[in-house]
This record gives structure tokens, C-alpha cells and sequence, in this order.
């Protein structure tokens, strides 16, 4: 099956700008995440989907980042404006709900943000 | 869900066997062990998980001790291509995977040496 896509690969740009990342999951999958990672630590969850209804965004710092799923299959996130702390790779991940077949996350290969 | 901790670094001679050790005393009878690796600039991958028996797939072997409080993930063979940060969660029932999101730490960096 084909993995979790997800766009643009490298994003730079000034702080005060705004950014948008993409995020297209496997075929089925009702659950979708956004997790920010900064260098030399672990990825934290920013957004939880089941498929276009917020589970979790309780560390969805809301003041500046949105993110939105229509129609329950692809995704974006939104930072508007940067800061130089948001500097950070965006993995998106994908998960089947209630199935024991697949016990896993597939994540993407995430977008990695500089502010400058 | 329990906290885990694991040693920040390993070094590993490529061939050998890879234990990577991970201690999480607080874990309850519903959780599992869940072990995730992170190769760089790529996303995190699911290696394995289990309960409480030892468990072995193509990827690697998890060995859960008989009180639950610690586990090891071993790759047998390690490879060049094994080198990653290797995560360690424990979380409930993989039914409840679409109820609670996955919670990392900081990982073990393992460096497999040529």
C-alpha cells in the first residue's frame, strides 16, 4: 500500500510569515496526527483526527496553528504567524481505528520548517 | 499512560546482537510495550509489541520481564542500516489505537559500528 504523503519536503521562511503543510494518509486509515519534532527530541503530538473530527488538540498551540481535515481523508496544518521556536519537522501519521490488524502508526517522511 | 525510561546512547558493533534496554516500573496489567525506531530525515516506524509474553517478528525480538517492569528489544544481527533512535511506549490495548495518540520520549540513539 502506498505510504503517507506528505508536502512540501523542506520549507524555509521569515518569522511573522505564514506556512502550510500537507498531508495525505493511507487509503482507510480514519485516524490522522500531526506531530511537531524538534531537533534531538522526541515527536509531540499536536493534533489527533478521527476522520474530520478533532479528537485531540490540547497541545495545539491555537493562537497560531490550525489545522483542518475535510472530508475525514486529507489534511492540512497552518502556522500563521512563525516563530523562530516553530522551527521543527511536521511528521503526519496515519492509523487505522478499531482494527486489530494493524497495530501500528505509519508515518510520513515529515516537512522540516526553518524560520529564520 | 506509564512513563519509561532508557539509556540515551548505545553503540553497537555491526553483526552483533543489539539489546536495547527499556525500564518502565509504573506500567499496568492493560498496557503494552511498544517499541518504535526513527532512522534520520525519516518518520517514526512501528517495530514491534506484546503484552507480556516474549514476542518475534522479521524486524526483532522483545523480551518482557516476568514482573512487566522492563523490557529488552533485540536485533539480532545489527546492520549499518539499524542505526536509529529507538523509542519505547507503553500504552494501552492496540484496539484503543484510535482513542489516545502515541507519547514519545526521547529514545536510545543507536550507533551500529562498522
Amino acid at each position: 500500500e502506498a505510504g503517507v504523503a506528505q508536502s512540501p519536503r523542506y520549507k524555509i521562511i521569515e518569522k511573522r510569515q505564514s506556512v502550510a503543510f500537507w498531508c495525505n494518509p493511507i487509503s482507510g486509515h480514519a485516524t490522522l496526527y500531526w506531530y511537531q519534532q524538534i531537533l534531538g527530541q522526541g515527536p509531540k503530538l499536536l493534533i489527533q483526527f478521527q476522520n474530520n473530527g478533532v479528537v485531540d488538540d490540547s497541545q495545539l498551540p491555537k493562537d497560531r496553528f490550525s489545522a483542518e481535515r475535510l472530508k475525514g481523508v486529507d489534511s492540512t496544518l497552518k502556522i500563521q504567524p512563525a516563530k523562530l521556536e516553530d522551527s521543527a519537522v511536521y511528521l503526519c501519521a496515519s492509523s487505522r481505528f478499531g482494527s486489530q490488524a494493524n497495530y501500528g502508526y505509519t508515518f510520513g517522511s515529515g516537512t522540516r520548517l526553518t524560520v529564520v | 499512560d506509564a512513563k519509561t525510561t532508557q539509556p540515551p546512547s548505545m553503540d553497537c558493533a555491526e553483526g552483533r546482537a543489539a539489546n536495547l534496554p527499556c525500564n518502565h516500573s509504573t506500567i499496568s496489567g492493560n498496557e503494552y510495550v511498544y517499541w518504535y525506531r526513527q532512522i534520520h530525515s525519516q518518520g517514526p516506524q512501528y517495530i514491534i509489541h506484546g503484552l507480556k509474553n516474549n514476542e518475534t517478528n522479521e524486524m526483532a525480538s522483545l523480551i518482557i520481564t516476568e514482573d512487566r517492569k522492563s523490557s529488552t528489544l533485540i536485533l539480532p544481527h545489527a546492520t549499518l542500516r539499524d542505526t536509529a533512535v529507538y523509542y519505547c511506549i507503553v500504552r494501552v490495548s492496540p484496539i484503543d489505537t484510535g482513542r489516545r495518540a502515541l507519547t514519545f520520549g526521547s529514545g536510545t540513539r543507536l550507533q551500529v559500528q562498522p
